[in-house]
């Protein structure tokens, strides 16, 4: 079945940079668009970013715009998320997730356990 | 930025009863809305996508309706293991799609 694994969050201090990774099995990754999303702790869902099948295609949310790169090895089955110049409102476990599509239809079918990254001095 | 708002906040139902939640977009999403469940400690599960469309292994006591801007999510004859959060989450406008602020479903 479909398993998504992500590593390497932490304790980052502000200002600081951190670059998540997700292992996925159980599907061909190349054939699916894939996501990262975060939710701080006690608060609701927030999409960061996305990245097309093929890596051509990548979007990030305004909030992390120009901080955020989403990047993909298919050979790898691995999603990374690179994420620069942290926050206090970074803080949030961050999900991978995939699309149910080969371009992006932007909802999501599996998702992984999630890591917590925690932006503190 | 499409906004969506989920009412109630919290939903108290005694388990064997029908729970109803709701969401409302800010513009006219037609049927591009999905439903998820998380349950604490765990991630989202896909419930519902396409307004009314069950995902994969999904029990039939779930179901979704509604297009536009109105949208609910009914769960019949409530189980233990449905007490959870429930989030909608619009995908016709994107970036960014958008998600609700959350209904907590609790036992009564």
């Amino acid at each position: 079945q479909v398993q998504l694994v992500e590593s390497g969050g932490g304790v980052v201090q502000p200002g600081g940079s951190l670059r998540l990774s997700c292992a996925a099995s159980g599907f061909s990754l190349s054939a699916f668009g894939m996501h990262w999303l975060r939710q701080a702790p006690g608060k609701g869902l927030e999409w960061v970013a996305a990245i097309s099948n093929d890596g051509n295609y990548k979007s990030y949310a305004d909030s992390v715009k120009g901080r955020v790169t989403v990047s993909r090895d298919n050979s790898k089955n691995t999603l990374h998320l690179q994420v620069d110049s942290l926050r206090g409102e970074d803080t949030a476990i961050y999900y991978c997730a995939k699309d149910t599509s080969s371009w992006l239809r932007f909802f999501f079918d599996s998702w992984g356990q999630g890591i917590l990254v925690t932006v503190s001095s | 930025e499409i906004l969506m708002t989920q009412s109630p906040a919290t939903l108290s139902v005694s388990p064997g009863e029908r729970a109803t939640l709701s969401c409302r977009a800010s513009q006219n999403i037609n049927d591009n809305l999905a439903w998820y469940q998380q349950k604490p400690g765990q991630a989202p599960r896909l419930l519902i996508f396409g307004a009314f469309n069950r995902a994969p292994d999904i029990p039939a006591r779930f179901s979704g309706s509604g297009s536009g801007t109105d949208f609910t999510l009914t769960i019949t004859s409530l189980q233990s293991e449905d007490f959870a959060v429930y989030y909608c989450q619009q995908y016709h406008t994107w970036p960014p799609v958008t998600f609700g602020q959350g209904t907590r479903l609790d036992i009564k």
